[in-house]
C-alpha cells in the first residue's frame, strides 16, 4: 500500500491529453513540493517535473505538474506511443522520507 | 554529463552479505545527497534512504533502517548500499539516485543492480 494514490492506469489515443492524479495527505503533498518520474519499460525512471510544475532541461514542454492542497496532477498532451511507461508521483513526508505512488501505467492505444 | 553507475547483477543466498556501489562522475560528489531506491518485481517504488558524503549525514527510510546499510567514500565519489544477511524478499533492482532542487528530487538515476537471493 503507497502512501501516495494514483490510478493503476489511464489510456488515450495518439495525440489526445491525459492527466494523472496523486492523492496524498497535509503531511506529504500537503507540506511539500511534488516530483513526476517516468519509467519506460525495461529503464530506470527519469525525472519529468519538479517543484510541483517545473520541468528539467529537456523535457518537452508537453508534460506539466500542478498541485492543489494534499493533490497533485501530471498532464500530457499530444501523446505519442514513446509516452507509454510506469508515471510515479513522489514527495517527503513529516518524517523526512520521500514517498512515492503506487504507479500508473499509461497505454497509448 | 552526471552519471551514476552501479555494479554489476548479484545473486546470492539466503543469509549471505552483500554490498552493492554507485560511482558517481560528472559533478561534486560530496555536494549533493545520493540515496537508493527499491523496485521489487513488478512492483513501484521505494526509497530506501539517503546519504550527504559531504559530511556523511545519513537518513534513513524508517521502514528500511535496521536492514541496510548506507555509506559512501568521498575520495572515489561512491555510494555503498550494504546487507549483512540476505533474505528472500530482498530480491529487487536498487536504484542509486541523486537528490537536486533543493535535495527535493531526485534528478539522476543509476541504471539499477539487480539483486536476486534464492537458495
Amino acid at each position: 500500500q503507497s502512501v501516495l494514490t494514483q490510478p493503476p492506469s489511464v489510456s488515450a489515443a495518439p495525440g489526445q491529453r491525459v492527466t494523472i492524479s496523486c492523492s496524498g495527505s497535509r503531511s506529504n503533498i500537503g507540506d511539500n513540493s511534488v516530483s513526476w518520474y517516468q519509467q519506460l519499460p525495461g529503464t530506470a525512471p527519469k525525472l519529468l517535473i519538479y517543484d510541483n510544475d517545473k520541468r528539467p532541461s529537456g523535457i518537452p514542454d508537453r508534460f506539466s505538474g500542478s498541485k492543489s492542497g494534499t493533490s497533485a496532477t501530471l498532464g500530457i498532451t499530444g501523446l505519442q506511443t514513446g509516452d507509454e511507461a510506469d508515471y510515479y508521483c513522489g514527495t517527503w513526508d513529516s518524517s523526512l522520507s520521500a514517498v512515492f505512488g503506487g504507479g500508473t501505467t499509461l497505454t497509448v492505444l | 554529463e552526471v552519471q551514476l553507475v552501479q555494479s554489476g547483477a548479484e545473486v546470492k543466498k539466503p543469509g549471505e552479505s552483500l554490498k552493492i556501489s554507485c560511482t558517481a562522475s560528472g559533478y561534486r560528489f560530496n555536494s549533493y545527497w545520493t540515496g537508493w531506491v527499491r523496485q521489487m518485481p513488478g512492483k513501484g517504488l521505494e526509497y530506501m534512504g539517503v546519504i550527504y558524503p559531504g559530511d556523511s549525514d545519513i537518513r534513513y527510510n524508517p521502514s528500511f533502517e535496521g536492514q541496510v546499510t548506507i555509506s559512501a567514500v568521498r575520495s572515489i565519489s561512491t555510494a555503498y548500499l550494504q546487507w549483512n544477511s540476505l533474505k528472500v524478499s530482498d530480491t529487487a533492482i536498487y536504484y542509486c539516485v541523486r537528490a537536486d532542487y533543493g535535495g527535493k528530487s531526485f534528478d539522476s538515476w543509476g541504471h539499477g543492480t539487480l539483486v536476486t537471493v534464492s537458495s
